[in-house]
């Protein structure tokens, strides 16, 4: 099984600050990274998938990178609506979730 | 507007079965593979299993394969998930989503809480 490792599990940044989330895998997924974001007591919410693909509706400001085993999250100009916590996803093979990372306002 | 609603839920005993529903709208249900995913308490998410849109096929997570069944009518539009013999551990939030690369639309999730 392919292991998906989030860091950090919290974020803490200001708004206005650009803010990298990151997600390694056990093993290379050849790009097949989602990132969903769960506001609190919300369902889950894609944001990207297949590495850099802009979910419909999702603000510029959120956008993807990565390849093989590295992923990122980037936020370039954090809002206060931005506060999450965001998983990434992998469905090359058996798919799975990462633990989270949970960004919050300072 | 896609919507997924998900149903069934609810306080289950150990050892029980329960059958959870999710009735999908605004969008032509047979044309997509669906899938269930889970959240525990502690927020561990958990992708159980899909089925192909002609309900054809499935895959299921290799823990959960011999108690968990995926099924779907496209004339009710309706995805369900059979859960057998449920353990305490089985206790989560049951999300229903329609997938595409990938969960892409999640309904708003059903509470299982397996306790006696």
């Amino acid at each position: 099984d392919i292991q998906m490792t989030q860091s950090p599990s919290v974020l803490s940044a200001s708004v206005g600050d650009r803010v990298t989330l990151n997600c390694k895998a056990s093993q290379n997924i050849n790009k097949y990274l989602n990132w969903y974001q769960q506001k609190l007591g919300e369902a889950p919410k894609l944001l990207i998938y297949n590495t850099n693909n802009l979910q419909t509706g999702i603000p510029s400001r959120f956008s993807g990178s990565g390849s093989g085993t590295d992923y990122t999250l980037t936020i370039s100009s954090l809002q206060p609506e931005d506060v999450a916590t965001y998983f990434c996803f992998q469905h090359n093979s058996w798919p799975a979730f990462g633990s989270g990372t949970k960004l919050e306002i300072k | 507007e896609v919507q997924l609603v998900e149903s069934g839920g609810g306080l289950v005993q150990p050892g029980a079965s329960l059958k959870l529903s999710c009735v999908a709208s605004g969008f032509t249900f047979s044309d997509y593979w669906m899938s269930w995913v889970r959240q525990t308490p502690g927020k561990t998410m958990e992708w159980i299993g899909d089925i192909k849109y002609d309900g054809s096929y499935t895959n299921y997570a290799p823990s959960l394969k011999n108690r968990f069944t995926i099924s779907r009518d496209n004339a009710k539009s309706t995805l369900y998930l059979q859960m057998s013999n449920v353990r305490s551990e089985d206790t989560a939030t049951y999300y229903c989503t329609r997938e595409y690369y990938g969960p892409h639309y999640w309904g708003q999730g059903v509470m299982v809480t397996v306790s006696s």
